[in-house]
């Protein structure tokens, strides 16, 4: 069983760009979240998507936008970068519903400069 | 919004229990409690949830105070491996809110 893979490992984007980062679901899991964890703080939600539709959001700007495919695998899309973006962003994947438990990969560790 | 407030942080000595305390005053009837751990350099890991009754798996025991405003998190035997950032959350509508967490050490 695959478990939940993040991609890039590392990304260095300056202010005002764009970027997309990418979550494969573990097998089986039909809902992704997303959390930004800026350093030595927890994870914030960002929003969830549950069979390719947004299913919650958290308190962040429209120009954090995701999408979620039919491989239920999803992507997070930043638009006009800030410095206050830098932080580790988490994706979870689970069976559906918060009752269950979440599988985090590893992250993306991306730099505003 | 939901809160939870835990310790910044703990101390335990290896081989010994750890009860790790949350205070979630906002909790309605339906939200479970969970409980996830963050070890250096990784994304955080399940350990347990709850509802009600106290529960049990393989990792750690969870107690929910009966008016379920608090719980405790009970590590039987802290490892060196235990050490990390936990997380105890609720969800309130769709989202799941991380609080600080509480840092535990364990000392060999």
């Amino acid at each position: 069983e695959t478990g939940v893979t993040q991609s890039p490992t590392h990304l260095i984007k300056t202010r005002g760009q764009q970027v997309t980062l990418r979550c494969s679901s573990q097998s089986g899991h039909n809902t992704v979240s997303w959390y930004q964890q800026a350093l030595g703080q927890g994870p914030q939600f960002i929003f969830q998507y549950y069979r390719e539709e947004e299913n919650g959001r958290g308190n962040f700007p429209p120009r954090f936008s995701g999408l979620q495919f039919p491989n239920y695998s999803s992507e997070l899309n930043v638009n006009a970068l800030e410095l206050d973006d830098s932080a580790l962003y988490l994706c979870a994947s689970s069976l559906g519903g918060f009752r269950d438990e979440q599988f985090f990969g590893p992250g993306t560790r991306l730099t505003v400069l | 919004d939901a809160k939870t407030t835990q310790p910044n942080s703990m101390e335990s000595n290896e081989e010994e229990p750890v009860h790790l305390p949350c205070n979630h005053s906002t909790i309605s009837g339906t939200d479970y409690i969970h409980w996830y751990r963050q070890l250096p350099s990784q994304g955080p890991e399940y350990v347990i949830h709850g509802l009600t009754s106290n529960v049990n798996n393989r990792m750690a025991s969870l107690a929910i105070a009966e008016d379920r405003k608090s719980s405790t998190l009970i590590l039987h035997r802290a490892t060196l491996r235990d050490a990390a950032v936990y997380y105890c959350l609720h969800k309130a509508g769709n989202m799941l809110t991380f609080g600080g967490g509480t840092r535990l050490m364990v000392k060999p």
